[in-house]
């Protein structure tokens, strides 16, 4: 079935380095992915999101590339704060998806240290 | 705008108790959806709903019951309590057009 498989965490990482999160997909058609981020304490928010293949998703300094070939849609980021630490989930929907509903892959924690 | 509203934001059941989780939205979604998150884990699809009037299960439907007689409100009930169910619920809604789920900030529950 479709699904979504994201690199395990927690990935710790030094204030200012360089940050990959890895997601791919399985699915029979042309999905849209998304990526999903949830600070301490809060319910989950729209990162950023892609609805078609070689198109890229950016929002607050991250950026994601929707790669059909290699069923990707891997989450990278040139500088991380500290304030980026959450946890990161990569999802996808299909087009015709009557009701809306997204798969969410398991997520992935990432703590930035100062 | 207030969004996506869920109370209580935290309670404790005794096994075998019931309670219902309220949730609304003031965006006019006709979709809405309740997950729960297990520690560690990612989101599991409890119930959701295209409309007022009509609900569907999700993965885990189990243990709960759902009503939607508004556009704006989608409880989650609990009936008969089990430590199984001590998670963190989280109500979003959708507009069915744009495709971004908004979600609120959370339930966390805990059954002992």
């Amino acid at each position: 079935g479709d699904s979504v498989t994201q690199m395990e965490g927690p990935v710790t990482l030094s204030e200012e380095a360089f940050l990959t999160i890895n997601c791919t997909y399985t699915a029979t058609g042309y999905p849209s992915l998304f990526w999903y981020v949830q600070y301490p304490g809060e319910g989950l928010q729209l990162l950023l999101k892609a609805t078609k293949a070689d198109d890229k998703g950016s929002n607050k300094g991250f950026e994601a590339t929707y790669r059909k070939e290699t069923t990707s849609f891997h989450l990278e980021k040139g500088s991380v704060q500290v304030s980026d630490s959450a946890v990161y989930f990569c999802a996808l929907r299909f087009p015709m998806n009557r009701d809306d509903k997204i798969i969410f892959g398991k997520g992935t924690r990432l703590h930035i240290l100062p | 705008n207030a969004g996506v509203t869920q109370t209580p934001k935290f309670r404790i059941l005794k096994i075998g108790q019931s309670m219902t989780l309220q949730c609304t939205q003031d965006m006019n979604h006709n979709y809405m959806y309740w997950y729960r998150q297990d520690p560690g884990m990612g989101l599991k699809l409890i119930y959701y709903s295209v409309g007022a009037g009509i609900t569907d299960k999700g993965e885990v439907p189990n243990g709960y019951n759902v009503s939607r007689s508004t556009t704006e409100d989608f409880p989650l009930r609990l009936e008969l309590a089990a430590p199984s169910q001590t998670s963190v619920y989280f109500c979003a809604s959708s507009s069915g057009t744009v495709h971004e789920q908004y979600f609120g900030p959370g339930t966390r529950l805990t059954v002992t």
